[in-house]
């Protein structure tokens, strides 16, 4: 069981808006930065969004977030084949002096 | 062009030692600290070490603390993962990944394509 909790899936047909929630607690999400990855199959994971809401040059504007509390999610808008990934939140924990990522979100575009 | 390149993994036999290295280019090493990740097959990502950017911070997640021990080296732009008393659930993808600031508290902006460490007897 991560510190951090998200959905295991999310799905949705082209086009579509989406949003994977990110949960956690005061010790990592309340009080450090929220990292989002994109991890397709076979491969290492790319940097999709840092310090709760930066897009890194080259990610498309679909991809936006953001963090509220002790919780953060991720939009991805107008829904491609391409984005079907998994998709990573990382924080900071102050309590565990370490790094935690969420479960991962397993994303189907139908 | 920024890349973390790894090397080092393999078949091991449980309770065996083996070291993995992280070697960097194309930015400024000692500017960066410099985490390892791993992803056992079919599971999530699990972070797994940090070492600030000049050596003095070591953090561990509490599965390989006392077990496994990070350093680097930043007149060779490596970073090392020596790993002790292997299990099998160390079994796993390793990724070496750049923190995108000099310490604790950041995330992770670059990842290498990892390297596999099987433990298994």
């Amino acid at each position: 069981q991560s510190v951090v909790t998200q959905p295991p899936s999310a799905s949705g047909p082209p086009g579509h808006r989406l949003t994977i929630s990110c949960s956690g607690a005061n010790s990592n999400i309340g009080t450090n930065y929220v990292h989002w990855y994109q991890q397709l199959p076979g491969t290492a994971p790319k940097l999709l969004i840092s310090r709760d809401n930066q897009r890194p040059s080259g990610v498309p504007d679909r991809f936006s977030a953001s963090k509220s509390g002790t919780s953060a999610s991720l939009a991805i808008s107008g829904l491609r084949s391409e984005d079907e990934a998994d998709y990573y939140c990382s924080v900071w924990d102050d309590s565990l002096r370490g790094t935690v990522f969420g479960g991962g979100t397993q994303l189907t575009v139908l | 062009q920024v890349q973390l390149v790894e090397s080092g993994g393999g078949v091991v036999q449980p309770g065996r030692s083996l070291r993995l290295s992280c070697a960097a280019f194309g930015f400024t090493f000692n500017d960066f600290g410099i985490n390892w990740v791993r992803q056992a097959p079919g599971k999530g990502l699990e972070w797994v070490a940090l070492i600030s950017y000049d050596g003095t911070d070591q953090y561990y997640a509490d599965s390989v603390k006392g077990r496994f021990t990070i350093s680097r080296d930043n007149s060779k732009n490596t970073v090392d993962l020596q790993m002790n008393g292997l299990r099998g659930d160390d079994t796993a993808m390793y990724f070496c990944a750049r923190g995108d600031g000099s310490g604790s508290g950041y995330g992770i902006d670059v990842w290498g394509q990892g390297t596999t460490v099987t433990v298994s007897s």
